[in-house]
């Protein structure tokens, strides 16, 4: 079974600062995974995914993801924070199996201070 | 390239009514999943449907019930709708690899539902 554990519902930073937001993952085997972004009243927007050619993930926007396999961890970084950047951010394992299914965090919200 | 879209964007029906929801997928996916995403929570798993068979379903009463389409479109049907089904349900759709699991899910924008 897998599961994905967000550890910060909320995340403030001003602008111009590096953000972390953390994920880990519990898995029985090296899963696929990605992180999206939601911002109000839309769909979710992919960033980045891991699929084990490189541990070290770039993404749009000027984000990245580091995965450690000996912490089980996926976190998202960016070095400098933008306004536009205050969103839902969602950590999200993919199946093997199970036709790719799916599992979510519960979501970190991004709040960008001027 | 058309992404994936949803109709219609914004719905309001009444407790007791019933209600469906279009998805048509990016143009080759053949999988098309639905999430029901309430308000401050992230999306849960409904159903998951790849080549016009149902490959999984979450933890949703009966009065949920989905299909796909030939062309891959699928419908979202909800019976006797309550208060608590008012939420945004977002389709989502992908390739598929089967023992990979690297394809990432493409998101439409949503359906908002509300129930008075």
């Amino acid at each position: 079974a897998q599961s994905v554990t967000q550890l910060d519902s909320h995340v403030s930073v001003s602008e111009g600062t590096p953000v972390l937001l953390r994920c880990n993952y519990s898995s029985s085997y090296s899963p696929s995974l990605f992180w999206y972004v939601q911002h109000p009243n839309k769909g979710l927007q992919l960033l980045l995914k891991y699929t084990s050619a490189a541990t070290l993930v770039k993404g749009i926007n000027g984000f990245e993801a580091e995965f450690k396999k000996s912490e089980t961890s996926f976190h998202l970084t960016k070095p400098s924070a933008h306004m536009s950047d205050a969103a839902e951010y969602f950590c999200v394992a993919s199946s093997l199996y199970n036709f790719n299914k799916f599992y979510f965090g519960s979501g970190t919200k991004l709040n960008v201070k001027p | 390239d058309a992404g994936v879209t949803q109709s219609p964007t914004h719905l309001i029906k009444t407790r007791g009514q019933h209600v469906t929801l279009r998805c048509s997928p990016i143009s080759g996916h053949k999988s098309v999943s639905w999430y029901q995403q309430v308000l401050g929570q992230g999306p849960q798993f409904i159903f998951q449907y790849y080549e016009k068979e149902e490959r999984g379903r979450g933890n949703f009463p009966d009065r949920f019930s989905a299909r796909q389409f030939p062309n891959y479109s699928s419908e979202l049907n909800v019976n006797a709708l309550l208060l608590g089904d008012s939420a945004l349900y977002l389709c989502a759709s992908s390739l598929i690899n089967r023992g990979r699991g690297d394809q990432p899910q493409h998101f439409g924008d949503g359906t908002r539902l509300s129930i008075l």
